[in-house]
């Protein structure tokens, strides 16, 4: 069964400094989805940024980007030029390919971010 | 195109009673999940649905938890006789299907059992 694990319960950053959330999973499978979500106050689920294993590419969205390890089946999101509304808990999931029934997301326990201003 | 839609916002029922909870996916969407969120905890999947069909409830607790996606009409989430253990937030996911399953999500049910 795959696992993520987020080790980071909390970070915190200066606005306009750069940040790093640390996520890793576990899947015996070869081809797979990885998506980062945030979580504010409201509760609301956004979708930061998503990434598919058979992409070599990190992926990047404005000032948010991932660093990909397949190998090291390591996923960490990195957010730059931090702002003021970046603070919320961040989610690390994963999904099983499309092919089959098992479209489940499997998420991390969150890591809670503060921006200091 | 409006979003994920989930009613109540928030829920209080008595342990012993019945809660409904209510999920309309976003426009041309056939497909619907279901996740608990436990205070201080990630999200658990509970169940996966098509239009009348269950596809996967591997997340579902055996007893007093249902769900549905009828051909018309939102999908129900629906608990029988509400334990303080229920007591959650219950977000709603939809996706288009395929060739894309990417999950949309709303903005959750708070569920506070008294």
């Amino acid at each position: 069964a795959q696992t993520v694990t987020q080790s980071q319960p909390e970070m915190s950053v200066q606005e306009a400094e750069t940040v790093t959330l640390s996520c890793t999973y576990d899947t015996s499978e070869s081809d797979y989805y990885l998506f980062w979500y945030k979580q504010p106050p409201s509760r609301q689920m956004i979708l930061v940024i998503r990434q598919e294993a058979y992409k070599q590419q990190n992926a990047t969205e404005n000032r948010f980007s991932v660093n990909f390890q397949k190998a090291a089946k390591s996923f960490s999101l990195k957010i730059s030029d931090s702002q003021l509304g970046d603070a919320a808990m961040y989610f690390c999931a994963y999904r099983s390919p499309n092919a089959g029934n098992n479209r489940k997301l499997i998420w991390g326990l969150g890591t809670s971010l503060g921006v200091n201003p | 195109n409006a979003g994920v839609m989930q009613n109540p916002r928030h829920l209080v029922r008595r342990r012993g009673q019945e809660a409904r909870l209510r999920c309309s996916p976003m426009k041309g969407h056939s497909h619907v999940y279901w996740y608990r969120q436990l205070p201080e905890e990630g999200l658990k999947f509970m169940v996966y649905l098509q239009k009348e069909n269950i596809i996967d409830e591997s997340g579902m607790p055996k007893e007093r938890f249902s769900a549905e996606f009828p051909k018309e009409g939102p999908s129900i989430l629906r608990i029988q006789q509400v334990v303080r253990g229920d007591s959650a937030a219950y977000f709603c996911a939809s996706s288009p299907g395929f060739p894309s399953y990417e999950q949309y999500f709303g903005p959750g049910t708070r569920l506070t059992v008294t």
